[in-house]
């Protein structure tokens, strides 16, 4: 089957730019989910939809992130304007309802902001 | 906020040799999961305990848990070079199956 893809790998931009990131997860997963995993850290959850609704976006920054996941498949999800602390790997991973615990996970993109 | 926390950061050893990693974690849990990391195949899912087992094995992997202590261990038998990666303890909560919490990681590095 195929795996969770992601678009772009890499990006440069400088701050206060935007940048968005697409993410077409595993067939029939109903869960997405993005992550953010900055150097030498684990991925940290920023945002999980079920189908097209919004599960969990507690820690996502919402001043200057966004995400949507309109009909419930691919998803992407924006920065805006970008900070220099945003430099990192944002992963984009999803899960069956019936093994909700076991999630896959796409290369992630990696954004460097300059 | 990460909940688990893994020792050592960074192991380099032989090939052929075993490796052993440790997760400590702080709040109770559902399930806890390893994950590797490497440059080449991204983030991938290796096991999943649930908190009511103390063991379990899969190929060269052997996982424990200890919920008295909070804490996990993740051996890795006869190591080879591609086991060479980052390995993550992720904790599942009492509350939801599907919201896991990663820890800082291990390096593992496999020398020749």
């Amino acid at each position: 089957e195929a795996g969770v893809a992601q678009s772009p790998r890499y990006k440069i931009i400088e701050k206060r730019q935007s940048v968005a990131f697409w993410c077409n997860p595993i067939s029939g997963h109903a869960t997405l989910y993005w992550y953010q995993q900055i150097l030498g850290q684990g991925p940290k959850l920023l945002i999980q939809f079920q189908n097209n609704g919004v599960v969990d976006d507690s820690q996502l920054p919402k001043d200057r992130f966004s995400a949507e996941r309109l009909k419930g498949v691919d998803s992407t999800l924006k920065i805006q304007p970008a900070k220099l602390e945003d430099s990192a790997v944002y992963l984009c991973a999803s899960s069956s309802w019936d093994r909700a615990y076991e999630q896959y996970f796409g290369p992630g993109t990696r954004l460097t902001v300059t | 906020s990460q909940q688990g926390e893994e020792d050592p950061q960074a192991l380099s050893i032989q090939e052929g040799e075993n490796a052993t990693m440790n997760c400590s974690y702080k709040t109770s849990i559902n399930n806890l999961q390893w994950y590797r990391q490497n440059s080449g195949r991204g983030l991938v899912h290796l096991i999943l305990i649930r908190s009511n087992e103390r063991e379990k094995h899969s190929g060269r992997l052997r996982v424990t848990l200890d919920t008295s202590k909070k804490s996990s261990s993740l051996l890795i038998t006869a190591s080879r070079a591609a086991d060479t990666a980052s390995y993550f303890c992720a904790t599942g909560s009492m509350n939801r199956d599907d919201k896991i919490i990663f820890g800082k990681g291990t390096r593992l590095h496999i020398l020749p």
